[in-house]
């Protein structure tokens, strides 16, 4: 069993739509990261949290420590918000993280 | 501009010809990284480096060699490709540990080995 399991791996909207991403861990954490792969290949961090919830534009992360459990969600989603995104979590007391297979997000107009 | 970069973005090459993937940040980053990424696999971290010459073995380093000269860069070399190393390949960087601080990686590389 992967140590990182995200859902759905693929997932399609229409545009508009409120959409949610999933990560489980199965390790102790110092820190869980979202990342966004647009298609051409270029991955950027959206956010890194250990606990609560933030926010930035229409993306909200939110963490639950004691259900090790992470939700991105994307309110009125776009077409630009296609994209694969993927879970890591800093394994807690080394310097590596384990990455998420990820989940491929496709937005129609 | 706060920025990672690697090259080349894209290499076709033949098993056995040694080539090297550059990688520098300019953010003076102590933590450097390289992951490959395959589908169904997600990212798979190679080497990394905590600081100049201090370099340790990720998850998948066989057929990889790094090298920490410059805080700036850290090459990735392959000294005898085979075709199991076709990956699209990324460098990362950080400030202080890889969990626990905001990761930047760069455009990616895409090796074919032929």
């Amino acid at each position: 069993k992967n140590e990182v399991e995200q859902s759905p791996q693929n997932l399609t909207a229409q545009e508009g739509e409120f959409i949610t991403i999933n990560c489980s861990y199965s390790v102790g954490i110092s820190a869980l990261h979202w990342l966004q792969q647009h298609p051409g290949g270029g991955i950027v961090s959206l956010f890194m949290l250990s606990s609560g919830k933030k926010k930035h534009g229409r993306l909200i992360a939110t963490i639950n420590i004691q259900e090790k459990h992470s939700s991105l969600h994307i309110t009125a989603s776009h077409p630009r918000d296609s994209a694969v995104y993927i879970c890591a979590v800093g394994r807690y007391n080394t310097d590596k993280l384990i990455f998420g297979t990820g989940t491929r997000l496709q937005v129609f107009p | 501009e706060a920025q990672v970069t690697q090259n080349p973005r894209y290499l076709i090459t033949v098993t056995g010809k040694k080539l090297t993937v550059t990688c520098s940040q300019n953010m003076n980053h102590e933590y450097m990284s390289w992951y490959r990424q395959d589908p169904g696999l997600g990212l798979r971290q190679i080497y990394y480096s905590m600081n100049v010459e201090v370099t340790d073995k990720g998850d998948v380093p066989e057929g990889y060699k790094v090298s920490r000269k410059e805080k700036r860069n850290f090459p990735l070399i392959l000294e005898s490709p085979s075709p199991n190393q076709t990956s699209l390949y990324f460098c990362a960087s950080t400030r202080g540990g890889a969990g626990y601080n905001e990761q930047f990686f760069g455009p990616g590389t895409r090796l074919t080995v032929l």
